[in-house]
């Protein structure tokens, strides 16, 4: 079985400023590792994912998450932020093996950019 | 991608009674999801819904509680019987990608249900 963990669940930051939302997760298996967000009043949407390969992956709108394998961890980062990063923001794994596996979410972050 | 809507977006239900949500989804998919999502708790996932068979309740959701249709490939819904407020939350139907979006969730709107 999986978990994830999200140990904030909100982080207040000023409008330009850094944030990272942290994730870990725990699992007997290769997992892939993704970021969904949700803004108010809408459902969720994927971000960013990593699946193999590099392990610094970015989205289109500048945020970018690290897998570490050994600290078991896929942090999400933005060197700035906007008004419009304000959401939730959610991690979920999935286990790597073949066919049809369940996704697991964390808790969530509600990241609130402060003008 | 997929482009997923929901009926209704939000309900204010009396407790006892029922209310059914749509699940509509713009091209055709072997299996849809229903999840709940509860403040501060991770997304829940209640059953999959395959066309053709009976849905997959994860532990914890049962049919009688929470009985969905799934009558074609690109149609599903989800009643919530009996309501009490403890079942006040958002409900989410999604898919998966297909392809090279594989593993990649799609997530409708969601349904906002509050329950007096």
């Amino acid at each position: 079985a999986q978990s994830v963990t999200q140990l904030d669940s909100q982080v207040p930051v000023f409008e330009e400023a850094p944030v990272e939302l942290r994730c870990n997760y725990s699992s007997s298996v290769s997992v892939y590792l993704f970021w969904y967000v949700q803004y108010p009043n809408q459902g969720l949407q994927l971000l960013l994912k990593y699946l193999s390969g590099s392990t610094l992956v970015e989205s289109i709108n500048g945020f970018e998450a690290e897998f570490n394998k050994s600290q078991t961890s896929f942090h999400l980062r933005k060197p700035s932020v906007h008004i419009s990063d304000t959401a939730e923001y959610f991690c979920a794994v999935i286990p790597s093996s073949g066919g049809y596996q369940k996704v697991t979410f964390g808790t969530g972050t509600k990241l609130q950019v402060i003008p | 991608s997929a482009v997923i809507s929901q009926k209704p977006s939000r309900d204010i239900c009396q407790r006892g009674t029922s209310l059914t949500i749509q699940c509509q989804v713009d091209s055709q998919v072997t299996m849809m999801f229903w999840y709940r999502q509860q403040p501060g708790q991770s997304l829940t996932l209640i059953a999959t819904a395959n066309q053709g068979s009976e849905a997959t309740y994860e532990s914890g959701f049962v049919i009688d509680k929470f009985p969905i249709s799934r009558p074609n490939l690109t149609f599903s819904t989800l009643t919530v019987s009996n309501m009490s407020p403890e079942d006040s939350s958002i409900y989410l139907c999604s898919v998966e990608g297909r392809g090279t979006e594989s593993y990649e969730q799609y997530f409708g709107p969601g349904t906002r249900l509050t329950v007096t």
